[in-house]
């Protein structure tokens, strides 16, 4: 019930291309899902994060879907750049709990 | 200016001794965190405090002992060091409000 389950584990996009990562969740007491950007020797950074009254969040080249009915939620990069190869993970907590469960972490390449 | 600062930023250390890892924020927060990534990527939460008491203790061996002595501080020390703790270790801190995780650079610890 804790888990959230991230695919794909690795991903090779073309530059220009559309990367996308999904995840999914039991808990239906998450209300705040983040999704995470780490570069190597880096800690991971927020990039997005939505809650589940909303369906669509867009920030800039980075969109999350949420689909409440079937637990899940994934980030699209569009335009995806070289600058964006990372490792992305998704997580997952409910408000006041502290507890964050992360993803298992995609790592994204993008060719140049 | 850093947010979130650790150190140190690594650990070349023989089996059974002891290190510790020390871990300041400078956003205020109330909650701070150690995380776990092992070789695989996998982020997994090991202890966290608000406002210095602790809140969050997974299923973390006793030797490791995380030490608030105030709200901006979060220190990590580990006794008698084994193989497995070979990883690197994040700190992290956040306003209970906002949900959102500030992670430092991370601690690469490798036990030979």
């Amino acid at each position: 019930q804790q888990q959230v389950k991230q695919s794909p584990q690795s991903l090779i996009v073309q530059k220009g291309g559309i990367s996308i990562i999904n995840c999914a969740y039991e808990n239906t007491a998450f209300d705040y899902f983040p999704w995470y950007q780490q570069f190597p020797g880096k800690g991971p950074a927020l990039l997005i994060a939505i809650r589940p009254d909303v369906s669509e969040k867009k920030e800039g080249r980075f969109t999350i879907s949420f689909n409440k009915s079937a637990k899940q939620f994934s980030l699209h990069i569009m335009d995806s750049q070289p600058g964006d190869s990372a490792t992305y993970f998704c997580a997952a907590t409910t408000s006041g709990t502290y507890k964050y469960i992360f993803g298992t972490g995609t790592r994204l390449k993008v060719l140049a | 200016d850093t947010a979130v600062s650790q150190t140190p930023k690594y650990l070349v250390t023989q089996m059974g001794n002891d290190k510790s890892i020390k871990c300041e924020q400078n956003l205020g927060h109330d909650t701070m965190y150690w995380y776990k990534q092992d070789s695989k990527k996998f982020l997994k939460i090991m202890f966290s405090y608000n406002n210095k008491e602790l809140i969050i203790n997974e299923t973390v061996p006793n030797r490791f002992s995380p030490k608030s002595p105030d709200k901006a501080h979060l220190n990590l020390h580990i006794n008698s060091l084994e193989l497995g703790d070979s990883a690197v270790y994040f700190c992290a801190s956040s306003r209970l409000s906002t949900g959102e995780l500030f992670f430092g650079e991370g601690s690469r610890l490798t036990v030979l």
